[in-house]
Parts: C-alpha cells; structure tokens; sequence
C-alpha cells in the first residue's frame, strides 16, 4: 500500500505525559498536513509543511504542540503534557502541490489518541 | 474567513433512489471546493473538485456536485443511491486567492442509505 499511513493507529495515555505520532506521506508528495477530528467535527487544520519548512500552525497549535519534518519526508507531531482536551483523532495527510495549489490532499487513517 | 456549512447532520434515502447532501460556503474570493467520504475506520478519501470551468463536477463512484457561485452552494449528488454510499461526508473550501489558506472543513453529513 503506498498511501500515507500513521503509527500509532490508537493511543491511551495518563494526563500529563508526552506523545509522538508519526506520519508517513505519498512518497513524492511535497506537502504534509496535520489536522484533529473530534467527535461530530470535521477535521481541523492545525499546521503543514512544505517540504521541510513547517509553512503556517493554526492557532489551535498551543505551545505544548510541536511538529517536524526533518528531511521532508515523514513528519512527528508531539504533544507535551497532555490534557483531556487533547483527547482526539489526530489525522495527517499529503498532497502534491505546484503554482495552483488546488491538489486534493489525500489522508491516513489516523491516530486515535485518548487521554485519561 | 473561510468557513463551511452542511446544514443536515444525517441524511436517509432509499437504496437507488436519488441523493442530495448539501454544502454552502463563504470566502472572500473564489473557492476551490472538495468534497470527501469518511468511512468507518478509514482515513478521508477524495470524491470530488471543483476548480474553475464547467459547474458539474463528476467524481468517483458515481457522484457528482455542482458549483452555484450565485447561491454559494456545492450540493454533493448521486443519480441512484447504493447502501455501500453510507458513510460520513465532508465538504471543504480554500480561497482561491489567499495564497496558501488551508483547507477548511464542514462538520459532516451522515448519509444512511437504506435497502
């Protein structure tokens, strides 16, 4: 399968301790987004790379939140001290992306993560 | 600032009858439009886009969607309607020209198809 998958596919942690989940993109793909889906939402965007230039964070990307794509290839996002609120579906996806920035984005299945 | 809405959070049709899952949408330019299905367990997949050019838009799996710039409308629709087409959608809107905006996504339709 050569889509972009997601390790891990689920997460239970206490409050207060760290996660990272990884994001594997389309392998040509330049650009990677994470976004989060809570229940009876659609997914919200939270920050993308081009390449490996995080280009923009939303501003639900609090400071405990950090994301890198070191070499422009697979991406981390980490979160630092969770909280219940974090409790969501964390959802990345890529898309290969020129001058008309109109390519849909194709997604992973996503990382399940609760926070007890 | 972009935003999308899909005024019905549940939609039910009788399997082969016609479907309509409605989408709206505000930007201050114009809009790239994207409507994607969300099944069980399985990340989002891509049906559909409109860019510029003809209003219909025809997708995968027999959907198709049409671009009313007047009434800012891009209702998702499928001629005869299969119990495997139940599942959660999501339309979703980028300005055209507010260089690179996210994508930004409704809440979600869940459409029961019923045999």
């Amino acid at each position: 399968d050569t889509g972009v998958s997601q390790d891990p596919r689920h997460k239970i942690t206490k409050r207060g301790q760290n996660v990272t989940f990884r994001c594997d993109p389309i392998s040509e793909h330049n650009r990677l987004y994470w976004y989060r889906q809570t229940l009876g939402q659609g997914p919200e965007f939270l920050t993308y790379f081009q390449n490996e230039a995080q280009l923009e964070k939303s501003r639900l990307l609090s400071d405990r939140f950090s994301a890198e794509r070191p070499k422009g290839s697979f991406s981390t996002l980490e979160i630092q001290r969770t909280e219940q609120g974090d409790s969501a579906m964390y959802l990345c996806a890529s898309s290969l992306e020129g001058l008309a920035d109109h390519n849909e984005q194709f997604f992973g299945p996503g990382t399940r993560l609760t926070v007890l | 600032a972009q935003s999308v809405a899909q005024p019905e959070d549940q939609v039910n049709v009788a399997e082969g009858n016609p479907l309509t899952v409605k989408c709206t949408y505000s930007v201050s330019g114009n809009p790239y439009l994207f409507w994607y299905v969300q099944y069980p367990n399985r990340g989002l997949q891509f049906l559909l886009k409109y860019i510029t050019g003809d209003n219909l838009v025809k997708g995968s799996y027999g959907f198709e969607a049409e671009f009313n710039k007047s009434q800012t409308s891009f209702h998702l629709k499928k001629p005869s309607a299969l119990v495997s087409d139940s599942a959660l959608y999501f339309c979703a809107v980028r300005d055209r020209h507010s260089g690179n905006t996210p994508l930004v996504f409704g809440k979600g339709t869940r459409l029961s198809v019923i045999a």
